[in-house]
């Protein structure tokens, strides 16, 4: 069956050190999306890809980035931990739509990530 | 940015009763979306409506849309137990793209 995972699922690091989250889906989608869900905020786009070679900016990018060298994988790098970064991270798929609009978005199991 | 906000934040209901949640946007939409999230888990997604649509249905679930109002309202039937979780609406990010933007969701409690 077709999926999307996240790794690692958990991750402790300190500031200033630079953490690489990886996305993987076999769903074969163009689309892939990052976020990140804080108490109180909800889900926030911090980057995403219409396909390889494609990357956005979303609404909380600064200090993340993204590249996008083959379909099925789009990691997210934090150049320099913050204590501020400190949330749940979660990856999306998604196809383009048909009819125009977006797509139904399949989202990964997440990870927490810790910065200290 | 424009972005659906969920009324009420929180929710507490009985077993069997009805739980109705709202959401309101901004600007102009191609469709709009709901999504549930368990405790400690990713979203799955729930419903689509397009923006020429004005009410779905998907078993226990019956969505609303008023494009005139930018607001959408989720009503789940019978609740049960396993109805606890998170609610979110979504919104195209733009109308020329596939990104969404989140709403910060409805708390859903349902108690037996």
């Amino acid at each position: 069956d077709a999926e999307i995972t996240q790794s690692p699922r958990h991750k402790i690091t300190e500031t200033g050190r630079q953490v690489t989250l990886a996305c993987h889906q076999t769903w074969n989608h163009n689309n892939m999306f990052w976020y990140r869900q804080d108490l109180g905020h909800g889900l926030r786009l911090i980057h995403y890809s219409y396909g390889v070679q494609d990357t956005n900016k979303g609404e909380v990018s600064d200090g993340y980035s993204v590249s996008r060298s083959n379909t099925e994988d789009l990691p997210l790098t934090l150049e320099s931990a913050a204590s501020s970064q400190t949330s749940v991270y979660f990856c999306a798929s998604s196809s383009t739509g048909t009819s125009g609009g977006a797509d139904t978005q399949y989202f990964g199991p997440g990870t927490r990530l810790t910065v200290l | 940015s424009q972005q659906g906000e969920e009324d009420p934040q929180a929710l507490s209901i009985q077993e069997g009763e009805n739980a109705t949640m709202n959401c309101s946007y901004k600007t102009s939409i191609n469709n709009l979306q709901w999504y549930r999230q368990n405790s400690g888990r990713g979203l799955v997604h729930l419903i689509l409506i397009r923006s020429n649509e004005r009410e779905k249905h998907s078993g226990r679930l019956r969505v609303t849309l008023d494009t005139s109002k930018k607001s959408s309202s989720l009503l789940i039937t019978a609740s049960r137990a396993a109805d606890t979780a998170s609610y979110f609406c979504a919104t195209d990010l733009n109308q020329a793209g596939t990104a969404l933007i989140f709403g910060k969701g409805t708390t859903l409690s349902v108690s037996s």
